[in-house]
């Protein structure tokens, strides 16, 4: 079945610097991936999400790329602030009506920031 | 826009007890939720998407008897956990799509079963 993998697990930085969270999909006709932060007992929040029609998309300090040939997405945070340390999910889903457009999610990056 | 209502936010019940759990979208229409269950430092797992107006589809391994699906309306999915039993306890969490793809998520519901 459809599968992500996400890597690293978890990832501390610090502040200021950059940090890179790393997915990888398996369903080739996978066409639209978001990524949520979720911090500790709250819900995931989408933070940028990009569909297969494009290479990368930005939005301030985010930053997400698409490889659709290698089957891989990252997501880049630069400039990273204490406030940035939350678990991040990488997800994918396949656009087709008869599937709801279900979201297979990865396994999960905490990412910590240390001032 | 796009937010989503969970409720109860918290519950704790006695073992064999039913519990019923609502998800709202306030500001648009949701013809597909779904349902998420989330165990501590893990990811998100699909447990069924709700459609309005038909039968939920449930993944792989969940028991439709046991955690009933109801999407009566474009803008409410309730989930039912039926008898519930200690190793029901965990993080439920309800989204909703809007428009093409974007799923919005609602803030959670933590049941405890005693």
């Amino acid at each position: 079945g459809e599968n992500v993998e996400q890597h690293p697990s978890t990832l501390s930085v610090q502040e200021g610097d950059s940090a890179v969270i790393k997915c990888t999909y398996s369903d080739s006709a996978s066409n639209y991936f978001p990524w949520y932060k979720q911090e500790l007992g709250k819900r995931p929040q989408l933070i940028i999400d990009i569909r297969s029609n494009v290479g990368e998309k930005k939005d301030q300090r985010i930053a997400v790329t698409l490889n659709k040939t290698a089957k891989h997405f990252s997501l880049h945070i630069t400039e990273t602030q204490p406030e940035d340390s939350a678990v991040y999910f990488c997800a994918a889903s396949n656009r087709v009506r008869n599937q709801g457009g279900k979201l297979i999610f990865g396994q999960g990056t905490e990412l910590s920031v240390k001032p | 826009g796009a937010v989503v209502s969970q409720h109860p936010s918290r519950v704790i019940c006695k073992s064999g007890t039913s519990v019923k759990i609502e998800c709202r979208s306030l500001d648009f229409q949701a013809t597909t939720m779904f349902w998420y269950r989330q165990f501590p430092k893990q990811s998100l797992m699909l447990m069924a998407t709700s459609n309005e107006g038909s039968k939920a589809t449930y993944e792989q391994g969940v028991e439709k008897d046991k955690f009933l699906i109801n999407h009566a309306s474009l803008t409410l999915s309730t989930l039912t956990v039926t008898s519930a039993h200690p190793e029901d306890s965990s993080f439920y969490i309800c989204s909703a799509r809007y428009r093409e793809d974007t799923q919005y998520f609602g803030p959670g519901t933590r049941l405890t079963v005693l």
